[in-house]
């Protein structure tokens, strides 16, 4: 089993819909978690950074956490066309651990 | 403005030629590494470097070499480059290896290898 599993989609809703990106994990030892959202043609960015399991919010995004069943989820309310891009879950360690991301496109 | 620089942005080249791709940060981070992205296998990581003279591997780091000699550079070269290292290559930095909070990624390279 991977470390990190995420669906790719592609996932398309309408402007102003709410959008789940969901990922879950094997390794009940990781502590952090991240999401990082990557534009067409351009590097990963980081979007949200969590500690442990909970919500965190920031704006129209929420990130959060269950450890219990080892799974992270992104929360983006009202989403815009600007939000259309690719969403990677990752989890830190010698090296990032990324999942395979997924593509949002949202349509105004 | 902090900035990870990776040069060439794009590069054709033929099998066998060899190659190095450049990254510069300026932001006096200690950690640098190399991602490589591919369709349907995500970002791995080829090569990563805690200081100065200091590198280790990644998860795919056959074929590629890379050095640390400052610490504001990390160069990834590719000795004898082949149609599978076509890809798109991201350098990354970080003040203190990858848990930390903020780790900035370039702007990638596209790499063909024909």
């Amino acid at each position: 089993q991977k470390e990190v599993e995420q669906d790719p989609g592609p996932l398309s809703v309408p402007e102003g819909a709410i959008v789940s990106l969901n990922c879950t994990y094997s390794n009940s030892a990781f502590q952090y978690f991240m999401w990082y959202r990557q534009y067409s043609r351009k590097g990963p960015e980081l979007l949200m950074y969590t500690y442990s399991s909970g919500n965190k919010e920031d704006g129209r995004f929420t990130a959060q956490v269950d450890k219990s069943s080892k799974y992270i989820s992104l929360f983006i309310r009202d989403s815009q066309p600007s939000d259309s891009a690719t969403y990677l879950c990752a989890i830190p360690g010698t090296a990032l651990i990324f999942g395979k991301g997924t593509t949002l496109s949202v349509s105004s | 403005e902090a900035q990870v620089t990776q040069n060439p942005r794009y590069l054709i080249t033929v099998t066998g030629k060899k190659l190095t791709v450049t990254c510069s940060q300026n932001m006096n981070h200690e950690y640098m590494s190399w991602y490589r992205q591919d369709p349907g296998l995500g970002l791995r990581q080829i090569y990563y470097s805690m200081n100065v003279e200091v590198t280790d591997k990644g998860d795919v780091p056959e074929g590629y070499k890379v050095s640390r000699k400052e610490k504001r550079n990390f160069p990834l070269i590719l000795e004898s480059p082949s149609p599978n290292q076509t890809s798109l290559y991201f350098c990354a930095s970080s003040p203190w290896g990858a848990t930390g909070n903020t780790i900035y990624f370039g702007e990638g390279s596209w790499l063909t290898v024909v």
